[in-house]
């Protein structure tokens, strides 16, 4: 089973500033990953999927790098709305896909 | 395009949960279904996926021989049933629509609740 380690657990950062996010994987899944924003009492929402590509109507603050085993989203000057948790999953390798334990973005 | 799933649930250990999942707005045999689980607090957990298109299923490891997933053509709905319930499957449990892997798009989600 492939492990997703993100980081940081928490991030604290000023509105307009910028937020990077890692994941990484316990072994190569190529470009196979995706990234969703999950707000409380929400379902989760698809942001970036094969490592880099936006998801319909995202903004193009949000963007995706990485391949093999490192992986970052980026949002360049975060929003009110941004305020979240970020999860990465991985679709290389199944059963199962995973997922990484999530990154808090917070109002510093 | 919309998900749409079934209500809160509320059953004793040992018991078994089926959460329906009714598509619209799109080709349902066209993608596959994932479910996805939340317990309260914590992170995602995929349980596994079923094609809409032939009924072909996959299933996480972890929930093999307690979870069954299936799918009905003519209500465009897919379902996921789990047995034998304990405590720790108390969760919010969700599907999304799946074509290659990443979920486009997400039911509300159904609370499942398992408590004596």
């Amino acid at each position: 089973e492939i492990v997703l380690t993100q980081s940081p657990a928490t991030l604290s950062v000023s509105p307009g500033e910028r937020a990077t996010l890692s994941c990484r994987a316990s072994q190569s899944i190529n470009r196979n990953l995706a990234w969703y924003q999950q707000k409380p009492g929400q379902a989760p929402r698809l942001l970036i999927y094969d490592a880099s590509t936006r998801a319909t109507g995202l903004p193009a603050r949000f963007s995706g790098s990485g391949s093999g085993t490192e992986f970052t989203l980026t949002i360049s000057s975060l929003q009110s709305e941004d305020f979240s948790v970020y999860y990465c999953q991985q679709y290389n390798n199944w059963p199962p896909w995973t997922f990484g334990q999530g990154s808090k973005v917070e109002i510093k | 395009v919309q998900l749409v799933q079934s209500g809160a649930e509320v059953k004793k250990p040992g018991a078994s949960v089926k959460v329906s999942c009714k598509a619209s707005g799109y080709t349902f045999t066209s993608y596959g279904f994932s479910w996805v689980r939340q317990a309260p607090g914590e992170g995602l957990e995929w349980m596994g996926w079923i094609s809409a298109y032939n009924g072909t299923t996959i299933y996480a490891q972890k929930f093999q021989g307690r979870v069954t997933m299936t799918r009905d053509t003519s209500t465009d709905t897919a379902y996921m049933e789990l047995r034998s319930l304990r405590s720790d499957d108390t969760a919010m449990y969700y599907c999304a629509r799946d074509r290659s892997g990443w979920s486009s798009t997400w039911g509300q989600g159904t609370l499942v609740t398992v408590s004596s």
